[in-house]
């Protein structure tokens, strides 16, 4: 079955700073490749997704690049604020969706 | 607009006791699923519905877990005889098409169920 790996598991930035989390997956298959977003008490919010058929993708300070080869793809945030703290999901699917372990992101002030 | 609404948000059983954990999902939404999120883990794919349809129960861990949605709506999780690793959060999530392999909607979370077994 389909494996998702994320690294790093914590990352620690200044304000400002760019931050960048890393996914690879292992079925070839996968086509659509979500990236959520999880405060505490909450559930999972998605910040942006990726389709197989696209290698990049941008929202604002956000932005996701897909290499299907490598079958691997990345989170990337720009200027990042206080407010980005939180835990971070990579996602791959295709039959179900399938999870990473979590990159826990603090940015300090 | 309404979320995906689950409760109770907290729940403490004790180990053997039954627990019904409940999902209202967004109006209108034909796929629903129900994850298990271990502490300092990702979610973990449980079962699948489609309306009143459950289409793929794989990831449920034993018989002592069981999931409805009768009426193509609200959905209902049961765990028979909790047991300690059965604490988790429950998160339970909906998304408006069916999917299929060459179509992807978004999944839309509640705010989960935190399950505790003592």
């Amino acid at each position: 079955g389909e494996n998702v790996e994320q690294h790093p598991s914590t990352l620690s930035v200044q304000e400002g700073d760019s931050a960048v989390i890393k996914c690879t997956y292992s079925d070839s298959a996968s086509n659509y490749f979500p990236w959520y977003k999880q405060e505490l008490g909450k559930g999972p919010q998605l910040i942006i997704d990726i389709r197989s058929n696209v290698g990049e993708k941008k929202d604002q300070r956000i932005a996701v690049t897909l290499n299907k080869t490598a079958k691997h793809f990345s989170l990337h945030i720009t200027e990042t604020q206080p407010e980005d703290s939180a835990v971070y999901f990579c996602a791959a699917k295709r039959s179900k969706l399938i999870f990473g372990t979590g990159t826990r992101l603090q940015v300090f002030p | 607009g309404a979320g995906v609404s689950q409760s109770p948000r907290y729940k403490v059983a004790k180990r053997g006791q039954d627990v019904a954990l409940r999902c209202d999902p967004i109006s209108g939404h034909v796929s629903l699923f129900w994850y298990q999120q271990a502490l300092g883990q990702g979610p973990e794919f449980l079962t699948y519905f489609q309306n009143e349809a459950q289409l793929d129960k794989s990831g449920l861990p034993s018989d002592r877990f069981f999931a409805e949605r009768p009426e193509g709506s609200v959905s209902t999780l049961k765990i028979q005889r909790t047991q300690q690793e059965d604490s988790a959060v429950y998160l339970c999530a909906s998304s408006f098409v069916r999917p299929t392999r060459d179509s992807n909607s978004p999944l839309h979370f509640g705010n989960g169920t935190r399950l505790t077994v003592t």
